[in-house]
């Protein structure tokens, strides 16, 4: 596709179940992004992962999250446990990558999480 | 920690006339990029214009430019000529080398016909 999508749009689920999170970056993007926006903390990062491997994942909150990304291409973020604080729009961002310095971050229309 | 901060929670505009968004960051780097991005209900974000830290140059995009003031660590947006399809959240963002971009909290912008 011709931008960053993301699946599904939007996600209720009960507390204490696990969910998943996909982001189908652009063609040809290394560099993957995941941010949260949630009402109380505003949009924050949490993982960047250039290729398969994720140099940055310090602003995951817990260890109930988790991100991975096969074949340089799509990414995963899984939630265990989900808790009402972790209802947010996670949104998903691709670049290039290809120099040291600064690309253009593309974003996804993002997933509404809902945690009951 | 790098901090962005946006102290208009909101902002109003009669559409037609011009309005400015404040911003404020705080950083210890020298070299860096600034951003505003726009993000409408649909929830896309939407990058409307950048500046490079290097640069003394206010930038511009047809009717959105920045008033950049490197001593200060001020980046104001003007968004001449309001349009009713401006009407979003406007996010001033901070990145250094190393990629993540730190958000401030936003900023609601309205348009008024």
């Amino acid at each position: 596709g011709a931008g960053v999508s993301q699946s599904p749009s939007n996600k209720v689920t009960e507390k204490g179940k696990d969910v998943e999170l996909r982001c189908d970056p652009i063609s040809g993007h290394t560099a993957l992004y995941w941010y949260r926006q949630s009402l109380g903390q505003g949009l924050e990062f949490l993982i960047y992962f250039q290729g398969n491997s994720a140099p940055d994942k310090s602003g995951l909150p817990s260890d109930r999250f988790s991100a991975e990304r096969t074949g340089g291409s799509v990414s995963t973020l899984t939630i265990q446990r989900t808790q009402q604080e972790d209802s947010a729009v996670y949104l998903c961002a691709s670049s290039s990558g290809t120099s040291g310095y600064y690309n253009e971050q593309f974003f996804g229309p993002g997933t509404r999480l809902t945690v009951l | 920690a790098q901090t962005v901060t946006q102290s208009q929670p909101e902002m109003s505009v009669q559409e037609a006339e011009t309005v400015t968004l404040s911003c404020t960051y705080d950083t210890s780097e020298s070299d860096y990029y600034l951003f505003w991005y726009k993000q409408p209900p649909s929830r896309q974000m939407i990058l409307v214009i950048r500046q490079e830290a290097y640069k003394q140059q206010n930038a511009t995009e047809n009717r959105f430019s920045v008033n950049f003031q490197k001593a200060a660590k001020s980046f104001s947006l003007k968004i001449s000529d309001s349009q009713l399809g401006d009407a979003a959240m406007y996010f001033c963002a901070y990145v250094e080398y190393g990629n993540k971009l730190v958000f401030g909290a936003g900023t609601i912008l309205r348009v008024k016909s």
